[in-house]
């Protein structure tokens, strides 16, 4: 258990829907990740935040957004779903916030189906 | 640019064989992680390479870091069923981005 908590585990909703993914990193993390897994792809990294603050965005689409509240936790919002977005989307958590050295810990993670 | 390319893809090996995988970057890491993501499970952190040329060791698991810093490896000796997974390599973009390399499968037969 990595101490990182992420819900829903499944998610399936219909194309043009909107969800929210919810995440609660490590206590005593103040970064925030989030990542998207695709069948059979790598991670792409989606956007960071650190203390409530946006501090780096991926490959994250417009359609997606996220935040970070006083209280650490961070939502993900998935609008105007489309097929393609079916996918593992997993958020991380670290005690830093830049890199080097900072071991990132993974949730165990969304499913979404979008169908 | 600042992506990591890792190599190779998929690894199919008998059980008992050794597995290498490799990770290269056209541009010089300040320093590399190594992630270990068992089928259905998350990613998990293995370790991190920082110096010129280091070698770290854990268990049946060698991990070296490149004198150049532009690359890395990950090898198993005497693989086991319980090495399944994907090995990412990881760096930083020297701010607050990171970058997971696509991965190496790993599928070990008994």
């Amino acid at each position: 258990d990595s101490g990182v908590t992420q819900t829903p585990k499944h998610l399936i909703t219909a194309t043009g829907q909107r969800v929210t993914l919810r995440c609660s990193p490590r206590s005593g993390d103040l970064s925030v990740y989030w990542y998207q897994q695709s069948l059979d792809q790598g991670l792409q990294f989606l956007i960071q935040y650190y203390n409530g603050e946006e501090r780096a965005k991926g490959n994250i689409l417009e359609r997606f957004s996220a935040q970070q509240f006083p209280d650490l936790h961070s939502e993900l919002n998935l609008s105007s779903l489309e097929l393609g977005d079916s996918a593992l989307y997993f958020c991380a958590s670290s005690v830093r916030e830049v890199w080097p050295g900072n071991t990132i810990y993974f949730g165990e993670g969304s499913w979404l189906t979008v169908v | 640019g600042q992506q990591v390319m890792q190599i190779p893809q998929y690894q199919h090996v008998q059980e008992g064989e050794d597995f290498t995988t490799y990770c290269n970057s056209s541009t010089t890491l300040s320093n590399i992680q190594w992630y270990k993501q068992r089928p259905g499970g998350h990613p998990v952190f293995l370790i991190q390479l920082v110096k010129s040329g280091e070698v770290k060791k854990q268990k049946r698991l060698t991990f070296q870091f490149g004198e150049a810093k532009k690359n890395s490896s990950l090898h198993i000796t005497a693989t086991q069923t319980t090495d399944v997974g994907t090995y990412f390599c990881v760096r930083g973009t020297g701010g607050f981005k990171t970058i997971f390399g696509a991965g190496t499968r790993l599928f070990v037969k008994a």
